[in-house]
């Protein structure tokens, strides 16, 4: 089955610096890759996510980039906010039974911004 | 629109007794996932209901078990628990078919302690 590693596992940054969480796959069949931010008390919530036929997609302050032969892709915070203090998952998937995807999630990263 | 309701919020246990868990997805979502969270083992998937059907089966034993009504809300059945059982549930919704949106959203969780 698929496996997704996820580094760093903890991210400590000042207030207005870049924050890059770096991810790799290993079923080179999974094609559709979301980022979940988690916070405190709440269920994870999908803030941007790529698909294999693109390499890269931004959206305001955050980007994700695709290596689909090189098997990683890595989520980008820039001017990061104490706001985004949280924790985030990377996610890997392939079309399962039916046309659904079921991810297979990177084990987290603490992202602590300090004011 | 309304979001992903999951209930109850928190459940305390004991070994050995069952557990119901009710969700109900984002309107005109057909597709409702379960996942266990924990700190062990992070972010793991249980099963996908879709018309009514279990469509994709995550690693777990036969303890767990769910169902999906008509109107699309899901309830997720754990037997006999154990203490390992204690984690955080998340239910998540999408529309499921293919062609449409892949995006998977989640509810808070309901948080079950098992003593």
């Amino acid at each position: 089955g698929e496996n997704v590693e996820q580094h760093p596992s903890t991210l400590s940054v000042q207030e207005g610096d870049s924050a890059v969480i770096k991810c790799t796959y290993s079923d080179s069949a999974s094609n559709y890759f979301p980022w979940y931010k988690q916070e405190l008390g709440k269920g994870p919530q999908l803030i941007i996510d790529i698909r294999s036929n693109v390499g890269e997609k931004k959206d305001q302050r955050i980007a994700v980039t695709l290596n689909k032969t090189a098997k990683h892709f890595s989520l980008h915070i820039t001017e990061t906010q104490p706001e985004d203090s949280a924790v985030y998952f990377c996610a890997a998937s392939r079309m399962a039974s039916g046309g659904s995807y079921i991810p297979t999630f990177g084990r987290g990263t603490s992202l602590i911004v300090h004011p | 629109k309304a979001g992903v309701t999951q209930t109850p919020r928190y459940l305390i246990k004991t070994r050995g007794q069952q557990v119901t868990l009710s969700c109900s997805p984002i309107s005109g979502h057909r597709s409702v996932s379960w996942y266990q969270q924990t700190p062990g083992q992070g972010l793991q998937f249980l099963f996908e209901y879709f018309s009514e059907t279990q469509r994709n089966k995550g690693n777990f034993p036969g303890r767990f078990s769910g169902r999906q009504f008509s109107n699309s809300r899901s309830e997720m059945n754990v037997s006999t628990l154990e203490l390992g059982d204690s984690a955080l549930y998340l239910c998540a919704s999408s529309f499921g078919t293919s062609g449409a949106s892949y995006e998977q959203y989640f509810g808070p969780g309901t948080r079950l302690t098992v003593t």
